[in-house]
């Protein structure tokens, strides 16, 4: 069964760092890897999809790694804006379409 | 706009009653999603339809029974419904392509559901 954990819980950094969340799952035969936004109250958006025969995949200040041998997937967020302040959600696949979540990372960016 | 949409917004209902949620996408995808988020913000899927089939189904409770009249809808009705279903309640929809393994999952922007 996967499971997924999201370390840490809670982030709080200044504007312009760099910085990394990492998400850790269980069962290296994950099919896909996806990372999601959710803004208090909202849905979620979701930011980068990692295949399984991919490593990693950038959206603009956000990079994505996948290492399905460790159990471990990071989001690498680059020189942090106030408007990066949200909860971050990573999820694994496990069969064909099933999302398993991680409990969230919630990023403040400190102006 | 194309997206996935969710009514009501926020539903606020007493201990007993029997509500629906509605679901629809208009992104051309031909499998539907329910996600339930609880009180400490863990997302669980219930329920996964592929062209109004059931294919997922998580444990969930008889009183919850999703339906699907077409491949752009999805609802999910709650009977008799108990303090612990309080929750935000996540539509999402994607588009399986038998080539590859799995597909991104777009999210609806989730019901508040609040039992009293």
């Amino acid at each position: 069964k996967q499971e997924v954990t999201q370390i840490p819980a809670a982030l709080s950094v200044p504007e312009g760092e760099n910085l990394v969340l990492n998400c850790s799952f269980t069962d290296s035969a994950i099919y896909n890897l996806q990372w999601f936004r959710q803004d208090p109250g909202k849905g979620l958006t979701s930011l980068l999809l990692i295949q399984s025969s991919q490593r990693e995949q950038t959206s603009g200040r956000l990079n994505a790694s996948l290492d399905k041998s460790s159990g471990r997937s990071t989001l690498y967020i680059a020189a942090s804006q106030p408007g990066d302040s949200a909860t971050y959600l990573c999820a694994g696949s496990q069969g064909a379409q099933k999302l398993v979540f991680g409990q969230g990372t919630r990023l403040t960016i400190n102006p | 706009d194309t997206a996935v949409s969710q009514t009501p917004k926020y539903l606020v209902t007493q201990m007993g009653n029997d509500k629906s949620i509605k679901c629809e996408q208009n992104l051309g995808h031909d499998t539907m999603y329910w996600y339930k988020q609880d009180s400490k913000k863990f997302l669980k899927i219930m329920f996964s339809y592929n062209n109004k089939e059931l294919i997922i189904n998580e444990t969930v409770p008889n009183r919850f029974s999703p339906k699907s009249p077409d491949k752009a809808h999805l609802n999910l009705h709650i009977n008799s419904l108990e303090l612990g279903d309080s929750a935000v309640y996540f539509c999402a929809s994607s588009l399986l392509r038998l080539a590859a393994s799995y597909n991104e999952q777009f999210f609806g922007p989730g019901t508040r559901l609040t039992v009293l």
